[in-house]
This record gives structure tokens, sequence and C-alpha cells, in this order.
């Protein structure tokens, strides 16, 4: 059964505050993915990683950043968070294959204040 | 032209009826297709996938796909009240190899 869970699920951190945010498959995928879903904006991809160490940028990346230090495990960072990142946050991981089924972990609903 | 529309609902249909949900993408390149089922609070979860044109049966769920007109759909027979959700459509890039999220249409089945 494919799994991809994530460190927390709800999160409530301060303005300025370091946030890692930690995702785990099980399934030997080389893709990983970070998005964020707020209401009206759809599912937007922050960063994408292809391989370890290795990594590109989505559509929003302003004020994140990632690490893939080994092949099961995507780390997200909020170096300074903000209010405006408040948001629902999804991992999610596929193979290489263009083919391949990609799965999402539970979320992480990540509240700044 | 936005990359995948979807009409965003929502769509209220009575317990047992057919759901169709529909989908249209612009990437011609594209060759797999995705629906995405997401309850409110909840994480997408993967429902149904297509490659080929025509229709793929899973349980209750179809999908139908036709690459020349763009557009794949979903349908749900004798939809009941769990069914409530929003689904997600979601074509492969044909030049990225990532997921076009479209923004969803939402689906509430009454009893």
């Amino acid at each position: 059964d494919v799994k991809v869970t994530q460190s927390s699920r709800y999160l409530v951190k301060r303005t300025g505050e370091k946030v890692f945010l930690e995702c785990v498959q099980d399934m030997d995928h080389e893709n990983m993915f970070w998005y964020r879903q707020d209401p009206g904006l759809g599912l937007r991809l922050i960063y994408f990683s292809y391989d370890v160490k290795m990594k590109e940028k989505g559509d929003i990346p302003e004020g994140y950043s990632v690490s893939r230090e080994k092949k099961e495990r995507f780390s997200l960072i909020l170096e300074s968070a903000s209010t405006n990142q408040t948001s629902m946050y999804l991992c999610a991981s596929t193979h290489l294959t263009g083919l391949d089924e990609q799965y999402f972990g539970p979320g992480t609903r990540l509240t700044v204040t | 032209q936005k990359e995948v529309e979807q009409n965003s609902g929502p769509l209220s249909v009575p317990e047992g009826a057919i759901a169709s949900l529909n989908c249209t993408y612009s990437d011609r390149g594209s060759q797999s297709f995705f629906w995405y089922r997401q309850y409110s609070g909840k994480s997408p979860e993967l429902i149904m996938s297509i490659y080929s044109n025509g229709d793929k049966e899973d349980g209750r769920f179809t999908a139908q796909l036709n690459k020349a007109s763009q557009y794949v759909s979903l349908l749900i027979r004798d939809s009941q009240p769990s069914d409530s959700a929003t689904y997600l459509c979601a074509p492969r890039s044909s030049n990225t190899g990532k997921l076009i999220f479209g923004q969803g249409t939402t689906l509430q089945v009454k009893p």
C-alpha cells in the first residue's frame, strides 16, 4: 500500500519563526513535490525534486527552500514565516516515468500568527 | 485559455443518480490523465487514471478520454452522499512531466 506521510497535521507558528515541514514516502519514488492549496487558488507547486540533492523551483518558490538528503525524505523550509504563508501544505511523490500515478500525503495545515 | 478547465460547481445530484464531471485541457501532447477526489480539509486522493482514448471503468467510476477533443470526464454511477467532495482533473504536461491541476468541481449528492 502506497504511503506518503507528513510530520504534522496541524502547526501553529509565529511570524518570523523558521518552520520545517517534513515528508516521507516509502514507495522508492524519484520525484517528490511540495504544493500549497488555498481557497480559490487551487494547488500551486512550490518546489519539486527529481533525485537526492536535486531540486527545481515550481510556480511559487519565493519565501521557501527545500532539502532532499535522502531519497525517501523531502523537507520544505520557511526561513522566516509570514502570515501570507498560512495555508494547507501538501507533499506528493511519483516515479520518473510519465505514466506513473502521483500520491499525496495527508497535508499540513499551517497557521502563522 | 486556462491549461485545465473544470466547472467549479457545485454540481448537485440526487442520491442514486449519475454524476458527470467534465474537464478540458490545452496541452495536445498530454498522454496521461488523473482524477483525484478531495474531501473538505483533506488531501487529494487518486481515484482514476486513464491513458487511452475511450472509457475506463472501476467500480462505480468511469473515466472517459477524447484526446482529439482534449476532453476528459468522470462519471459516477449510483451516486452516494459519501461521494460529495471536490474532484480534481490533472493531465500530465507533455513538456514538464508534471501534473497540471484544475480548480476542481464540487459535487453534492443529496439524500
